[in-house]
């Protein structure tokens, strides 16, 4: 049982560039979301769904965009990368009342 | 604005010792509480909960209190072991239906041996 597996586990990219993260769950949860960790700032709430082909912004959603067009996969893509989007990227699942995440262990991203 | 604090961006404790993390909220609307922990290169892992309905959970070396008219909670671990030291999160929702997490800064504690 994997849990949930991010991917890439770090990667860099020039200002500008596009990229996708992908997260995979394989616990059938109907939560899953997507959060960055910055030093100082904690884990932010980048955007969420709450089930299969539905989304929904968070704390700090500008510069993202997510899909779930299936249930257990969870995709964050920058569109036009910027050096502010440097951060730890962490993706987690959860199902319906249970407040335990399960976290991915998390994508390092770095734009030069 | 940071609605869930944790003031204390480190903490170092002896081996054997009691630890004591802190976190204050300003979510009137908040109802359950957790606590994460984090090893570095690892994504955070589910410590204990605790329940608005509750002032204080138990489980093994971790306990967990709730002052809700202080809008602050804390983590006892006691003894401290040396595989305790990691970062840890305080986590705030506003119950049940609303699963999504607001995060504190974390703090990360240190066991000296």
């Amino acid at each position: 049982n994997a849990g949930v597996t991010q991917t890439p586990k770090f990667r860099v990219l020039k200002t500008g560039q596009s990229m996708t993260l992908l997260c995979a769950q394989d616990m059938n949860h109907e939560y899953m979301y997507w959060y960055r960790q910055d030093p100082g700032m904690g884990l932010r709430l980048i955007h969420y769904s709450v089930g299969e082909g539905t989304t929904a912004k968070g704390e700090v959603p500008d510069g993202y965009n997510v899909s779930r067009l299936k249930k257990q996969n969870f995709l964050l893509g920058l569109e036009s990368a910027a050096p502010s989007q440097t951060s730890v990227y962490f993706c987690a699942s959860t199902k319906t009342g249970n407040y335990g995440y399960t976290f991915g262990s998390g994508t390092r991203l770095t734009v030069v | 604005d940071q609605q869930v604090k944790q003031n204390s961006p480190s903490l170092s404790v002896q081996e054997g010792r009691i630890s004591i993390l802190n976190c204050d909220y300003t979510n009137s609307m908040f109802d359950y509480f957790l606590w994460y922990k984090k090893y570095p290169a690892e994504g955070p892992t589910f410590l204990i909960s605790i329940s608005s309905i509750k002032d204080k959970n138990e489980d093994g070396r971790f306990t967990v209190f709730l002052n809700k008219s202080a809008k602050h909670l804390s983590l006892h671990i006691v003894p401290s072991q040396p595989g305790d030291s990691a970062v840890y999160f305080c986590a705030a929702s506003p119950g049940f239906g609303n699963e999504k997490l607001t995060f504190g800064t974390g703090t990360r504690l240190t066991i000296i041996p």
